[in-house]
């Protein structure tokens, strides 16, 4: 089974900042096959980027994805009131699925 | 518009049994993997197990496994999970999704709302 570590577990930034998720994997088994889920309290989560770096229907440009391997990064370029939430990383490159533990982006 | 609607969540004893149902629209059913991902109160995301679209193949976290069935009616959109012999680490919310296409190696593109399962006595 991969492993993904997230990090930081808690990010503290202010509104206009840029943000930098990281997902790291125990395997390279999962290629590119990363995606990164946004979700906020009391709601499903919602699909951000899919194949380490495609954005989702719907996502803003100001979210991106990079990496390949063990290594991924999610990149929010300025932050949003809105994108403030946590995110996970998940791997589907490998059976099974699976998700890191979540990286909480907030308000300092 | 994908729709993804669960029903079936509720408090059940240890040993237990439930059966909850995900009705889906939007899109067509029969060519997609569907699947069921849990969420424990305060923790993270599980996934919980797969129904690929067509050769049907079904898979299983560990967690579940011989536990738990995963069915789908193409007639009806609806994905079903049948829960049996519950324990108290099987409380969660449960959300079914979408998989991104008809196989196991997928990424879920729609998410329901979530249903709630409690097991406690």
């Amino acid at each position: 089974e991969i492993v993904l570590t997230q990090s930081p577990g808690t990010l503290s930034l202010s509104p206009g900042e840029r943000a930098t998720l990281s997902c790291r994997a125990s395997q390279s088994g999962s290629g590119t096959y990363l995606a990164w889920y946004q979700q906020k309290p009391g709601q499903a989560p919602r699909l951000l980027i899919y194949g380490a770096s495609s954005r989702a229907t719907g996502i803003p440009d100001r979210f991106s994805g990079s990496g390949s391997g063990t290594d991924f990064t999610l990149t929010i370029s300025r932050l949003e009131p809105e994108d403030f939430a946590v995110y996970y990383c998940q791997q589907y490159g490998s059976s099974p699925k699976t998700f890191g533990q979540g990286t909480k982006v907030e308000i300092k | 518009e994908v729709q993804l609607l669960e029903s079936g969540g509720n408090l059940v004893q240890p040993g237990g049994s439930l059966r909850l149902s995900c009705v889906a629209s939007g899109f067509t059913f029969s060519t997609y993997a569907m699947a069921w991902v849990r969420q424990a109160p305060g923790k993270g995301l599980e996934w919980v197990s797969t129904f690929s679209s067509g050769g049907g193949s079904t898979y299983y976290a560990d967690a579940v496994q011989g536990r738990f069935t995963i069915s789908r009616d193409n007639s009806k959109n609806t994905l079903y999970l049948q829960m049996s012999s519950l324990r108290a680490e099987d409380t969660a919310i449960y959300y079914c999704a979408k998989g991104s296409y008809s196989g196991n190696y997928h990424y879920f593109d729609y998410w329901g709302q979530g249903t709630l399962v409690t097991v406690s006595s």
